[in-house]
C-alpha cells in the first residue's frame, strides 16, 4: 500500500480482556517499530523489528505486552490481561535501513 | 546508547516571528537527525533529515535546521511562524554504524504561534 496501515483505529475493551493491534508496513521496509502515547504526551519506544535480527523488545513495559512480525511483512502487537492503564494511541511505524520512519494513523485503545 | 534531549516542553512565538525548537542529541556513531511534526488528532509527519553534506538542511512548510556537530545539536529553525505551524515538534536520533540503529524520539515541544 501507499503508506503504513494500522488496524483497529480504535479499540474499547474491558479490564483484563486481551487485545491485538495489526501494522502493515509500507513494502519493502524492512524496519518497523511500535511505540505507545498517551493523551498530549511524548512517544515511547515498545518495541524495533531490522529485518531477520533479533528484535529490540527493551521498551516493553510488562510482560503482558509482546509482539510479532512476519518476515517484512504484517506485524501485530498484543497486550494482555489489559489495565487501564494500557489506554493510550500505540503508533506503528517503518522504514528501509538508516532512513526516516513513517508512521501510520495509530490505534486508539480505551481499556474500561 | 543514543538518546535525543528537547529542552522545552513548551515554546511560544508571535506570528511573524522567526522560531527556533532546540534538540541536542548524544550517540556512539555518526547521528542521522530527523524533525517530526503532529498536529492535533493526526498521525507523526516527517518534516526533515540530516544524514551527511551540508550542515543546514531545508524540509517542507518552510522549515530548516542546523546540525551542529560541536554542540550536538539539530535545532528547527523557521524564519517567520504562521499560526498554522502550531503543533507537537519531536526530534529523532538513529545512531550509524553502533548499535541496533534504531530511531529514538525526544519528549517533543509544544510549539504554540500566538496571533
Amino acid at each position: 500500500g501507499a503508506g503504513v496501515s494500522q488496524s483497529p483505529s480504535n479499540k474499547v475493551t474491558e479490564k483484563g480482556k486481551d487485545v491485538e493491534l495489526r501494522c502493515d508496513p509500507i513494502s519493502g521496509h524492512t524496519a518497523l517499530y511500535w511505540y505507545r502515547q498517551r493523551l498530549g504526551q511524548g512517544l515511547e519506544f515498545l518495541i524495533y523489528f531490522q529485518g531477520n535480527s533479533a528484535p529490540d523488545k527493551s521498551g516493553l513495559p510488562s510482560d503482558r505486552f509482546s509482539a510479532e512480525r512476519t518476515g517484512e511483512s504484517v506485524s501485530t502487537l498484543t497486550i494482555q490481561r489489559t489495565q487501564q492503564e494500557d489506554s493510550a494511541v500505540y503508533l506503528c511505524a517503518s522504514s528501509t535501513p538508516r532512513s526516516e520512519a513513517f508512521f501510520g494513523q495509530g490505534t486508539r485503545l480505551t481499556v474500561v | 546508547a543514543q538518546s535525543v534531549a528537547q529542552p522545552e516542553d513548551q515554546v511560544n512565538v508571535a506570528e511573524g516571528n522567526p522560531l527556533t525548537v532546540k534538540c541536542t542529541y548524544s550517540v556512539s556513531g555518526n547521528p542521522y537527525l530527523f524533525w517530526y511534526v503532529q498536529y492535533p488528532n493526526r498521525g507523526l509527519q516527517f518534516l526533515l533529515k540530516y544524514i551527511t553534506g551540508d550542515n543546514l538542511v531545508k524540509g517542507s512548510y518552510g522549515f530548516e535546521a542546523e546540525f551542529n556537530k560541536s554542540q550536538t545539536s539539530f535545532h528547527l529553525k523557521k524564519p517567520s511562524a504562521l499560526v498554522s505551524d502550531s503543533a507537537l515538534y519531536f526530534c529523532a536520533v538513529r545512531d550509524v554504524g553502533f548499535g541496533n540503529e534504531k530511531l529514538t524520539f525526544g519528549t517533543g515541544t509544544r510549539l504554540t504561534i500566538i496571533p
